[in-house]
């Protein structure tokens, strides 16, 4: 069936450093794909999505390319802040379009 | 525009024990949804709603009910609640129109501990 591996955490970056997180997926048909971001205490909130191949989608200095030929949905930030520090998750939707499949989520700590 | 609304935020049950979760949300979405998030492990389908009166199971229902009498409110029931209850539950919301799904909207959950 549909689902997402994301790189295990966590990941403890200095400020200013590269992030990447990978998240690769298995799926039927052409799902969307989803980052969430999830801080202490707090639900999840969108980051950024896209829907067909070779999108790319950005928010608050975060990119992720939708590549459809390495099924790869990977988070990039060229330089991450200490308030960046959260669980990151990849998701995608499945096949009717019902639900998400979320993966099991990033730690991504930043220290100053 | 409050979004998705979660109660309680807090609640401590005893085994055997039961409880309904609130979710209501005002944004006019068609599809509604609850998630557990475990430690480590993600976010699990409880149940799931495409529209007033229709629910459907998700990965992991049993112990759980649902209710859609109306497109804003999809209450979460726990009967006879045991300690592998103990969670933090989400409910979200999202449009689909088809199979396009446009994502979610999270309430700020609800942190579940059976005792």
């Amino acid at each position: 069936g549909d689902s997402v591996t994301q790189m295990e955490g966590p990941v403890t970056l200095s400020e200013e450093a590269f992030l990447t997180i990978n998240c690769t997926y298995t799926a039927t048909g052409y799902p969307s794909l989803f980052w969430y971001v999830q801080y202490p205490g707090e639900g999840l909130q969108l980051l950024l999505k896209a829907t067909k191949a070779d999108d790319k989608g950005s928010n608050k200095g975060f990119e992720a390319t939708y590549r459809k030929e390495t099924t790869s949905f990977h988070l990039e930030k060229g330089s991450v802040q200490v308030s960046d520090s959260a669980v990151y998750f990849c998701a995608l939707t499945n096949q009717a379009g019902t639900a998400l499949i979320f993966g099991k989520g990033t730690t991504l700590s930043v220290s100053s | 525009n409050a979004g998705v609304t979660q109660t309680p935020k807090f609640r401590i049950l005893k085994i055997g024990q039961s409880m309904t979760l609130q979710c209501t949300q005002d944004m006019n979405h068609n599809y509604m949804y609850w998630y557990r998030q475990d430690p480590g492990m993600g976010l699990k389908l409880i149940y799931y709603s495409v529209g007033a009166g229709i629910t459907d199971k998700g990965e992991v229902p049993n112990g759980y009910n649902v209710s859609r009498s109306t497109t804003e409110d999809f209450p979460l029931r726990l009967e006879l609640a045991a300690p592998s209850q103990t969670s933090v539950y989400f409910c979200a919301s999202s449009r689909a129109e088809g199979s396009f799904n446009y994502g979610y909207t999270f309430g700020s959950g609800t942190r579940l501990t059976v005792v």
